[in-house]
C-alpha cells in the first residue's frame, strides 16, 4: 500500500530535549516536506528537499532541521523545543512535476501532535 | 502577498444542499496545479481534486468539482448534494511549475452539513 509513515503520532516533550520526528514514503517520490498546522494559519511549510541531499528552507525554518540521506527518509529534528513549537507536524511527500502536475499532489502521513512544555 | 486566499473560516450547509468553498491563488508561473484536500476531525489529510492551469475543462470527480476562472485566479469547490460527512476542515493548495516545485496551502475552511 502507497503510504506515507510518520512516528510518533503523539509527542509530550520538555523544553530544549531534542527530538526527531521520522517520515518514511514507499512511493519513490523525489519531491519531500514537512507543514505545521496551526488553528487559523493553515499548513505552513517548514523544509522541503527535492531529492536526496537537495533541501531547502520553507516559510518557517526557525528551529528546526532536516535531513535527507536517503529518497524515502526525510526526518525532522527539533534539536532545541520551545513550547511555540506546540503543533500538528504533517510529513507529505509527490513526484516532481514533468510537462504535467497531474498525479503530482502530495501524499501525507498521519501527522504528529508535538506538546512542548 | 499571500499565494493562496480562503476568506471563509467556516461555513454551514444544510444537508443534500451544493456548496461553494472559495480560493484565490497568485502566481505569475504559467505552469501551476492547484489541489483540494479534506481534512476530516480524525485529522488525516485526504485529496479531493486536482486542474491543472493549462486545462480547458474544470476538473470534476464525483460529487466535487472545481470552478476554475484563470483570469480571476479562482479554484473554488463545489460540492454538490452534501452529506454530513462532508463535515470536515476543506484546504485549498497550489503547486507551482517553477524548478522549487513548492506547495503553498490556504488557512482553510471548515465545513459544517447540517442535518
Amino acid at each position: 500500500e502507497a503510504q506515507v509513515t510518520q512516528n510518533p503520532r503523539y509527542l509530550i516533550t520538555v523544553t530544549g530535549k531534542k527530538l526527531t520526528v521520522t517520515c518514511s514514503q514507499n512511493m519513490n517520490h523525489e519531491y519531500m516536506s514537512w507543514y505545521r498546522q496551526d488553528p487559523g494559519l493553515g499548513l505552513r511549510q517548514i523544509y522541503y528537499s527535492m531529492n536526496v541531499e537537495v533541501t531547502d528552507k520553507g516559510d518557517v525554518p526557525e528551529g528546526y532541521k532536516v535531513s535527507r540521506k536517503e529518497k524515502r527518509n526525510f526526518p525532522l529534528i527539533l534539536e532545541s523545543p520551545s513550547p511555540n513549537q506546540t503543533s500538528l507536524y504533517f510529513c507529505a511527500s509527490s513526484r516532481r512535476s514533468g510537462n504535467s502536475m497531474s498525479g503530482t499532489e502530495a501524499f501525507f502521513g498521519q501527522g504528529t501532535r508535538l506538546t512542548v512544555v | 502577498a499571500q499565494k493562496i486566499t480562503q476568506t471563509q473560516p467556516g461555513m454551514f450547509v444544510q444537508e443534500k444542499e451544493a456548496v461553494t468553498l472559495d480560493c484565490t491563488y497568485d502566481t505569475s508561473d504559467p505552469s501551476y496545479g492547484l489541489f483540494w484536500y479534506k481534512q476530516p476531525s480524525s485529522g488525516e489529510m485526504i485529496f479531493l481534486i486536482y486542474q491543472g492551469s493549462y486545462d480547458q475543462q474544470n476538473a470534476t470527480e464525483g460529487r466535487y468539482s472545481l470552478n476554475f476562472q484563470k483570469a480571476r485566479k479562482s479554484a473554488n469547490l463545489v460540492i454538490s448534494a452534501s452529506q454530513l460527512g462532508d463535515s470536515a476542515m476543506y484546504f485549498c493548495a497550489m503547486r507551482e511549475g517553477s524548478i522549487f516545485n513548492k506547495f503553498y496551502f490556504g488557512s482553510g475552511t471548515k465545513l459544517n452539513v447540517k442535518p
